[in-house]
């Protein structure tokens, strides 16, 4: 079935460090992914999404590139700040029988940033 | 930006007993999804619901567990009876058509099962 594997639960550094959170996946249809990030006793919010293969799609200083050939869609960002402490999830949007998308998620990663 | 509200953010309960979390989403969102994150692991997506019915559910999504919307309020989860691997944080999303590709998550509520 499908899947998304988060390999870091926990990634710790110095702020103005850059990051890189890894997120690969599986699935026999054609992916569209997603980065979520959720701070604190927050909802998950959208950071980044993308289908295009190969394509890099930034937003606030985050990044990443969807690369069909390695299954991969890394979360890049190349100074870190404090604020950026938060749990980070990767999702693959999968359609299902009904039309309906659902997203399957990677168990997430804590990204901790200190002074 | 668009915000999913869910109450309580958590609840305390005994085996057995019935619970029902509910879920505010975006105003002119009419996909609504239930997803089920235990302690340490994976969200998983449980149930969505469009238009009074349920399209599609997983395997998680269990015969004690049902949802509705009555009269477009509150978009419900009841767990009727609960047990005690029902513990998680449960996420509530909404999308305003079939084929987003983006749900909006709320907080989430935390349900403790003694």
């Amino acid at each position: 079935g499908d899947s998304v594997t988060q390999t870091e639960g926990l990634v710790t550094l110095t702020k103005g460090l850059p990051v890189m959170l890894n997120c690969t996946y599986q699935t026999t249809y054609s992916p569209f992914l997603f980065w979520y990030v959720q701070h604190l006793n927050e909802a998950p919010k959208l950071l980044l999404k993308s289908s295009t293969d190969n394509k890099r799609t930034e937003h606030q200083g985050f990044y990443a590139t969807l690369h069909k050939s390695s299954s991969s869609f890394h979360l890049q960002k190349s100074s870190v700040q404090l604020s950026d402490s938060a749990l980070y999830f990767c999702a693959l949007s999968v359609q299902l029988n009904s039309g309906y998308n659902k997203l399957t998620f990677g168990k997430g990663t804590v990204l901790l940033v200190s002074p | 930006g668009p915000k999913v509200l869910q109450i309580p953010s958590h609840q305390i309960i005994d085996m057995g007993q019935m619970v029902t979390l509910n879920c505010d989403p975006v105003s002119n969102h009419l996909y609504f999804y239930w997803y089920k994150q235990i302690l340490g692991q994976q969200m998983e997506f449980l149930v969505n619901f469009y238009n009074g019915k349920v399209m599609e559910k997983s395997k998680l999504f269990k015969d004690q567990f049902s949802v509705e919307r009555p009269d477009g309020s509150y978009f419900t989860l009841k767990i009727q009876p609960t047990a005690l691997e029902d513990s998680a944080v449960y996420f509530c999303a909404s999308s305003d058509w079939a084929r987003s590709y983006e749900q909006y998550f709320g907080p989430g509520t935390r349900l403790t099962v003694l």
